[in-house]
């Protein structure tokens, strides 16, 4: 299985400011995506991290407000910015795993608090 | 819409006690479905997973039910311990996508 380090693992904001978020994987991959999961709410898909490329973003995230950057096959980062108490959340970074790719395997996640 | 529904949505058990948590899904083409193990404070972690042609499959204390026709899937715990305290998603994969379908998940809670 894949080793993935994301940090900070928490983190508590002031509204308007930004966060960056880290997601580091001990190997190569292709795609890398980005979710978030509100309390009591399913992981919800904000966007596919392209290497070399724009990242690709679901329907009601825009790269102004969470803009993402893919430097290289192992590593991503995404921001949130201008933040306000609605983006507390669990961010999470995902690799696809598995014989057909299709296990999600994630790091540990990012607890986000905004004050 | 591919939707995943789970239930109950939070569970109580004492610890040695027994549970089931259910999942029902609607997604097309069907993959696989996977279930996850949330703890607190991490990221989700895959348990077992379920093709279409598998009705059973267990992982210790843990055992996954598919029935494809009616599109539903349980997770059975077995002597539950404090550990298994965490809350539980069902995954279901469509074929030829590399984003699956996530469930609210079942909280559970075992008290010793």
């Amino acid at each position: 299985s894949a080793v993935i380090s994301q940090k900070p693992s928490r983190d508590i904001c002031q509204r308007g400011t930004s966060l960056t978020i880290q997601c580091q994987v001990d190997s190569q991959v292709t795609m890398m995506f980005w979710y978030r999961q509100q309390p009591g709410q399913s992981l919800t898909l904000i966007a596919t991290a392209n290497q070399g490329s724009e990242a690709t973003y679901e329907s009601g995230f825009v790269i102004d407000k969470f803009p993402i950057s893919r430097p290289n096959l192992t590593f991503s980062t995404l921001t949130v910015s201008n933040m306000s108490p609605e983006d507390s959340s669990i961010y999470l970074c995902s690799v696809p795993r598995g014989v057909d790719g299709t296990e999600a395997f994630f790091g540990q996640g990012t607890r986000l608090t905004v004050v | 819409k591919n939707q995943v529904e789970q239930s109950p949505q939070s569970l109580i058990i004492l610890e040695g006690k027994n549970c089931t948590l259910q999942c029902n899904y609607t997604v097309s083409p069907f993959s696989n479905l996977r279930w996850y193990k949330q703890d607190t404070g991490r990221g989700p972690v895959s348990l077992t997973i379920m093709t279409f042609s598998e009705n059973t499959k267990s992982n210790g204390r843990y055992t996954a039910t598919l029935d494809a026709d009616t599109k539903q899937s349980s997770l059975h715990i077995t002597a539950s311990q404090l550990s298994d305290s965490a809350s539980y998603i069902c995954v279901v994969s469509a074929g030829g996508s590399y984003i699956p379908t996530f469930g609210r998940g079942t909280s559970l809670i075992v008290h010793p």
